[in-house]
């Protein structure tokens, strides 16, 4: 149990158009959603939390006009990249959690964002 | 502030242990992490600990924890070849649950 899928898994694009990545949480209710950017050799830096039926809190740096953000039900929140420019190029991994009781995240097997 | 970090590379021999340390600043921290990344793959969660305890084994994981001097360590016995990933520490921050990670232990076994 606790499966998170991501789609899709690898997508390139133009400069200039927006892309949408899927997190959904396949066999388990969702509260929380969390997604995150990769780069290259490079840690995890969380972008912003976001909980079902509520609005995204984005971390500190983090434009949340570009990365919009909707967790619209408990199963499924998306990510989009509004305007996508070559500097946003990256790995992008969520992550959901049961609810705010439960410890665990259990994460999506990642988005490879490659921007043209 | 929120810092976790973690030497970058690690190399050992298959069948002996390895052992990965990270240190943390958020002394609230109420549980840490180990993950494990596959190239080109999401995260793995491989054990964790609550920040009352000093030890937690599973199997050929052992965890290790010094609160005092917010060190954590994760010791792999037997490594095998199936072991080399990036290891990732991260710990729950206290404030609103999110996990702060560190920059990722890169692990090479060589048979």
């Amino acid at each position: 149990g606790a499966v998170v899928s991501q789609h899709p898994s690898w997508v390139i694009c133009k400069s200039g158009t927006s892309v949408k990545i899927e997190c959904r949480s396949l066999d388990f209710q969702a509260t929380t959603m969390f997604w995150y950017r990769q780069f290259p050799k490079q840690s995890l830096m969380l972008m912003a939390t976001s909980n079902e039926g509520s609005k995204a809190t984005y971390e500190q740096g983090v434009e949340k006009d570009k990365f919009l953000i909707n967790h619209a039900s408990l199963t499924l929140s998306t990510l989009t990249v509004t305007s996508a420019h070559p500097e946003d190029s990256s790995f992008y991994i969520c992550s959901a959690r049961r609810s705010p009781l439960y410890n665990e995240q259990f994460f999506g097997p990642g988005t490879r964002l490659t921007v043209l | 502030g929120e810092d976790v970090e973690q030497s970058l590379f690690l190399s050992v021999r298959e069948g002996d242990s390895s052992v990965i340390n990270c240190t943390y600043t958020d002394s609230s921290s109420t549980y840490l992490y180990w993950y494990k990344q596959e190239p080109g793959a999401g995260l793995q969660l491989l054990t964790y600990i609550f920040s009352n305890m000093d030890m937690k084994q599973d199997q050929r994981l052992t965890v290790l924890l010094n609160k005092k001097d917010k060190h954590l360590s994760l010791r792999i016995a037997d490594t095998q070849t199936g072991d080399s990933a990036i290891y990732f520490c991260a710990e729950r921050y206290n404030q609103g649950g999110k996990l702060i990670f560190g920059q990722g232990t890169e692990l090479s076994v060589k048979p």
